[in-house]
């Protein structure tokens, strides 16, 4: 089935130690993308990639950076995690991101754990 | 500005009784409006849609929703709740720059036996 694959499922890392999430698509989408979702709220979009242009929100922290080698994969990068960033972490794809009818299909999500 | 608002962070029913989760949005223009469910440790998963066309819409697990925009609302119901539509809800509108959703804080579904 086609799909949209987050690993690792539960990530744990330690203060200010890098860490990488990833993302993968069999959709053949055009649009990814990586939310934040702290405990009982929203989703926040962080940025998204339009093919291979980068968007990323206003209000990202610089500590969050963002990588798409090909179409099917794309990586979140937090480069020096603070305890505030521990949260579930869902990447999502879309067509093609132009039409705002289009469905966003989700992976089940990371969840990050900062000790 | 586009916002949505999620009347009650968590509603109890019992099994059986009618679910009514409330949603209202605002939007500078005609919106789309999305309503998702989200189980525990899991992603989200589009339970309906409604972009343009007839106005009460039919989603799956046999919940349905109805966008009035008299009253700028697009509530999800479902006539007999089960114990498996416990979960949290997300009603979203989605706005042209870059298809970004605005999702609304979240409804949690409680289903009592």
């Amino acid at each position: 089935d086609a799909m949209v694959i987050q690993n690792p499922r539960y990530q744990v890392t330690q203060f200010g130690k890098p860490v990488t999430l990833s993302c993968s698509q069999t959709l053949n989408h055009n649009v990814m993308y990586w939310y934040q979702q702290k405990s009982s709220q929203a989703p926040k979009l962080l940025f998204h990639y339009y093919d291979k242009d980068f968007n990323n929100e206003a209000d990202t922290p610089d500590n969050f950076q963002s990588r798409r080698p090909n179409t099917s994969f794309c990586f979140l990068d937090i480069r020096s995690p603070g305890l505030g960033d521990a949260a579930m972490y869902l990447c999502a794809t879309s067509p093609r991101g132009w039409n705002r009818q289009e469905t966003q299909y989700f992976g089940p999500g990371t969840r990050l754990l900062v000790l | 500005a586009q916002s949505v608002t999620q009347l009650g962070s968590h509603v109890s029913v019992s099994e059986g009784a009618l679910v009514l989760l409330r949603c209202n949005y605002s939007s500078s223009v005609p919106p789309y409006l999305f309503w998702y469910v989200q189980y525990p440790n899991q992603g989200l998963q589009l339970l309906l849609k409604y972009t343009t066309g007839a106005t009460l819409v039919k989603g799956i697990n046999g919940f349905e929703a109805e966008f009035k925009k008299s009253e700028t609302s697009f509530h999800l119901t479902k006539p007999s709740a089960h114990m498996s539509d416990a979960a949290e809800y997300f009603c979203a509108v989605s706005v042209n720059t870059g298809n970004q959703f605005y999702f609304g804080t979240g409804t949690s579904l409680t289903v009592i036996p």
